[in-house]
């Protein structure tokens, strides 16, 4: 089966910019989690959609928000963008059961300069 | 609060074993492993509930210390292909749509 598809792998924005990744799911997920991935704070949750509802938010500021569709498809929005928001980006996708582990996306790689 | 991954590092050769610690100070739902290869994703390896179990497959096995608040992941016999950052992922109610990792262990298998 087709694994957790993030669209684009690569990003290079300006400061002040804003962005918007993709990330499809796992055929049958309906959970989808965001991840922000850097060398000095390591993963670091962002947001949780489940049926098009944001479950769970982690602590980043409203400049990073998100959505899901009736597909489950989910997209991650960062606005005025900072040089810290240069990160790799991961997304997650579960049937959200006990028991279930997450798979994630090769992720993409946004750069700010 | 973030787990604490014990230790941050290590190097071991062919066949030796090795222990990753992961500790919470608040109390844990359940508990996952995850590998990640450099410039590529996580994978999942297993996943612990609360109850205090002990899982593995192959020749990695975790154990689940809930009053301890703890995880302990077992590599033994290692090979090259262990080599890589293992991360702990807490889940501290059950809410099964939210993962705190620790900031993870890069194990290094030499020949």
């Amino acid at each position: 089966k087709a694994g957790v598809t993030q669209t684009p792998r690569y990003l290079i924005k300006t400061r002040g910019q804003q962005v918007t990744l993709s990330c499809s799911p796992i055929s049958g997920h309906r959970s989808v989690s965001w991840y922000q991935q850097t060398p000095g704070q390591g993963l670091q949750f962002l947001f949780e959609y489940f049926s098009e509802t944001q479950r769970n938010k982690g602590n980043f500021p409203g400049r990073f928000s998100g959505r899901q569709f009736s597909n489950s498809r989910s997209e991650m929005n960062v606005s005025t963008l900072e040089l810290g928001d240069s990160a790799l980006y991961l997304c997650a996708s579960s049937l959200r059961t006990l028991g279930d582990g997450y798979t994630f996306g090769s992720g993409t790689r946004l750069t700010v300069v | 609060q973030q787990p604490v991954q014990s230790p941050q590092a290590v190097i071991l050769r062919e066949g030796e074993d090795a222990v990753i610690n992961c500790s919470s100070s608040k109390a844990l739902y359940s508990v996952h492993w995850y590998r990640q290869k450099h410039g590529e994703a996580p994978v999942f390896l297993m996943i612990l509930l609360k109850g205090g179990e002990q899982k593995g497959h192959d020749k990695i096995s975790a154990s689940f210390n809930e009053k301890k608040q703890q995880s302990s992941l077992y590599l033994t016999a290692s090979q090259l292909s262990y080599s890589g950052t293992y991360f702990c992922g807490t889940d501290r109610s059950g809410n099964t749509g939210k993962l705190i990792f620790g900031q993870g262990t890069t194990l290094q298998v030499k020949p």
